[in-house]
């Protein structure tokens, strides 16, 4: 079953870096993403689809402060120079055969 | 500019139908692929529904298979959800999102600002 996993918070402080993950489930491993972020009381924003070998497209406009990269099973999205707007809930996502499936999102906190 | 604006989200009564909208602008509507996400308050994203641009491949989510139905006038640069049998649990944001070009049931690229159905008595 296709599955994805991801933290349910995390914290890291103005201008510092953070690193969220997506772990695909057992034989999924060689599966692409997409990470969207959803800002408080916003629609969701696609940021980039990531692929197994780290390899990543940006969405328009998304900064070059988001990054992606890829070991194994997991997928992460790096945030450097953390501003106050990227507080927010951000979603890893993938695809098979008619399904889509997202994980339960990671909510970021900028302190 | 690719601006995709959902509307037709109202309070109906469990067991009931409704038909949500997605006008869609600023790209050529029949040649990309289209879903439907929706999104209980407070709660994480959920994919439904997704359509090809010829309109003839569709898939569901099992939540939502046999009461829902996804279809799209690429005439009217338009997408669409008819909701029926209702419930609670169907009770969300629904958002209208458009796939990239070069992939088939993939992921949204763009998304719309959602519309809110609310399924209560």
């Amino acid at each position: 079953q296709l599955v994805l996993t991801q933290s349910p918070s995390a914290s890291a402080s103005l201008g510092a870096s953070v690193k969220l993950t997506c772990t695909l489930s057992s034989g999924h491993s060689s599966y692409a993403i997409a990470w969207h972020q959803q800002q408080p009381e916003k629609g969701p924003r696609y940021l980039m689809k990531l692929k197994s070998d780290g390899s990543h497209t940006k969405g328009d406009g998304i900064p070059d402060r988001f990054s992606g990269s890829s070991s194994g099973a997991e997928r992460y999205l790096t945030i450097s120079s953390l501003q106050s707007e990227d507080e927010a809930d951000y979603y890893c996502q993938t695809w098979g055969t008619g399904i889509q499936v997202f994980g339960g999102g990671t909510k970021l906190t900028v302190l | 500019e690719v601006q995709l604006v959902e509307s037709g989200g109202i309070l109906v009564q469990p067991g009931g139908s409704l038909r949500l909208s997605c006008a869609a602008s600023g790209f050529t509507f029949s040649a990309y692929s289209m879903n439907w996400v929706r999104q209980a308050p407070g709660k994480g994203l959920e994919w439904v529904s997704y359509i090809v641009g010829r309109g003839d491949i569709i898939y569901y989510s099992d939540s939502v298979k046999g009461r829902f139905t996804i279809s799209r006038d690429n005439a009217k640069n338009s997408l669409y959800l008819q909701m029926n049998s209702l419930r609670a649990e169907d009770t969300a944001f629904y958002y209208c999102t458009r796939e990239p070009s070069d992939c088939t049931s993939c992921y949204p690229e763009y998304w719309g600002q959602g519309t809110l159905v609310t399924v209560s008595s």
